[in-house]
């Protein structure tokens, strides 16, 4: 149990275009994810708390307008890079906590290039 | 201020030998949560193990445990006979209840390497 999954695993695009990453708990409901962000050979960096139904809540320093965060479903957080540049390019990857319990569980993360 | 400090360089381990990996946090909270991580090459995060700060005994996961001292707020996680599969980055992570919506806070890592 307590399966999140991640779609795609990898996105080369060109510089300007806007990238959707899809984030999915696949045997429980979430209704908090949470959306990271990991340069090579650094720590995870929390981006922002994504709620079902609400408005996602964002760290210091994350851009709302350019990392859009959708949480429709008690399943379902999507990420999306508004007219990625090549600072973008990063591997981002979400977690789900399941209702009441403690612990986050990730996807297999999301390797962006951007060109 | 940084909440979790994980210092050791770089670890080789020999295959089936244990193995403790340091991790000190801050906090003035009474509630708060510990975990550990994995990375392998791959990139996935795998939970590992949990400790609660009410929790009176070590928290053990099969080959994982963890040696919690509260006093000196540090949360070791030991690996018990390595197997190459362990070859990873360990990430120690801590949930404060004054965040909210357990949101966790990263230490920079351990990067372990089994070798047979």
């Amino acid at each position: 149990g307590a399966v999140v999954s991640q779609h795609p695993s990898r996105v080369i695009c060109k510089s300007g275009t806007s990238v959707k990453i899809e984030c999915r708990s696949l045997d429980f409901q979430a209704t908090t994810m949470f959306w990271y962000r990991q340069f090579p050979k650094q720590s995870l960096m929390l981006m922002a708390t994504s709620n079902e139904g609400s408005k996602a809540t964002y760290e210091q320093g994350v851009e709302k307008d350019k990392f859009l965060i959708n949480h429709a479903s008690l399943t379902l957080s999507t990420l999306t890079v508004t007219s990625a540049h090549p600072e973008d390019s990063s591997f981002y990857i979400c977690s789900a906590r399941i209702t009441a319990k403690e612990t986050q569980y990730f996807g297999p993360g999301t390797r962006l290039l951007v060109l | 201020a940084q909440k979790i400090t994980q210092t050791q360089p770089g670890m080789f381990v020999q295959e089936k030998e244990a193995v403790t990996l340091d991790c000190t946090y801050d906090t003035s909270d009474q509630s708060y949560g510990l975990f550990w991580y994995k990375q392998p090459s791959s990139g996935e995060m795998i939970f590992l193990i949990y400790q609660g700060s009410y929790d009176e005994q070590n928290a053990t996961e099969g080959r994982y445990s963890l040696n919690f001292q509260k006093a000196r707020k540090s949360a070791n996680l030991v690996i018990s006979a390595s197997q190459l599969g362990d070859s990873a980055m360990y990430f120690c992570a801590m949930r404060e209840a004054l965040y909210g919506n357990n949101r966790l806070a990263f230490g920079k890592g351990n990067q372990v390497v089994v070798i047979p």
